[in-house]
């Protein structure tokens, strides 16, 4: 079992240009979260999906960002028109179902720098 | 909404010092809490899960209803427990909010 893969590893963009990041679950793991984490800060919930289905957006920011997670592929998070404020790591985690008691299994992250 | 509250940004400890990672909650209900692990430029591992009542590298964690809590502690800090520590409900009811972290730094 691979384990949450998410590529690329590291990523970087100029101003103005669009960030597709991707998470494949863990193998039956049908929900997928996005996280980001700002530079010397916590992590922040972005987006829940689960197959086809946007289950919660409540931390996404409302411009330039939209996730998906398409029927067949993996999940992706696709950043537009970036700015430096982007610069992150971003987080993938899926779990086999909501509230899982066993907890989540995350990705290694996408190391965004925007120049 | 289940939210949890990590009080402290940075801990910094010698080698063989004890630790306290501390984590608050507030939501109503029976609380399911986890306590995650991010060593450096790596992932998010699973460390501890209330429920199980395990121990991990030495770490343990005790619910305290009364209080409200679920301080993560080791008795003696190696340098390599040195990582960001997240303490983090399952969520309300289906994503994990995490705390905003603790940065445990271990001296030799």
């Amino acid at each position: 079992n691979a384990g949450v893969m998410q590529n690329p590893r590291h990523l970087v963009r100029r101003r103005g240009q669009e960030a597709r990041l991707r998470c494949s679950p863990m193998k039956g793991h049908s929900h997928v979260y996005w996280y980001r984490q700002l530079p010397e800060e916590g992590l922040k919930f972005m987006v829940y999906l689960q197959k086809e289905n946007i289950i919660d957006e409540s931390g996404m920011p409302k411009e330039r960002f939209s996730a998906e997670f398409p029927k067949e592929g993996p999940s992706i998070l696709r950043i537009q028109q970036v700015v430096r404020g982007d610069s992150a790591a971003y987080f993938c985690a899926s779990s086999s179902q909501g509230n899982d008691n066993y907890g989540y299994t995350f990705g290694s992250g996408t190391r965004l720098t925007v120049v | 909404a289940q939210r949890v509250t990590q009080p402290e940004k940075l801990l910094s400890v010698f080698k063989g010092a004890p630790v306290e990672l501390k984590c608050n909650y507030s939501y109503s209900g029976s609380p399911e809490l986890f306590w995650y692990v991010q060593y450096s430029r790596q992932r998010l591992q699973l460390l501890l899960r209330h429920i199980s009542r395990e121990s991990i590298k030495g770490f343990t964690a005790d619910l305290n209803k009364g209080e409200t809590s679920f301080h993560l502690k080791k008795p003696f800090a190696q340098e390599e427990d040195s990582a960001m520590y997240y303490c983090a409900p399952p969520g309300a009811p289906d994503k994990l909010i995490f705390g905003t972290g603790t940065r445990l730094q271990v001296f030799p």
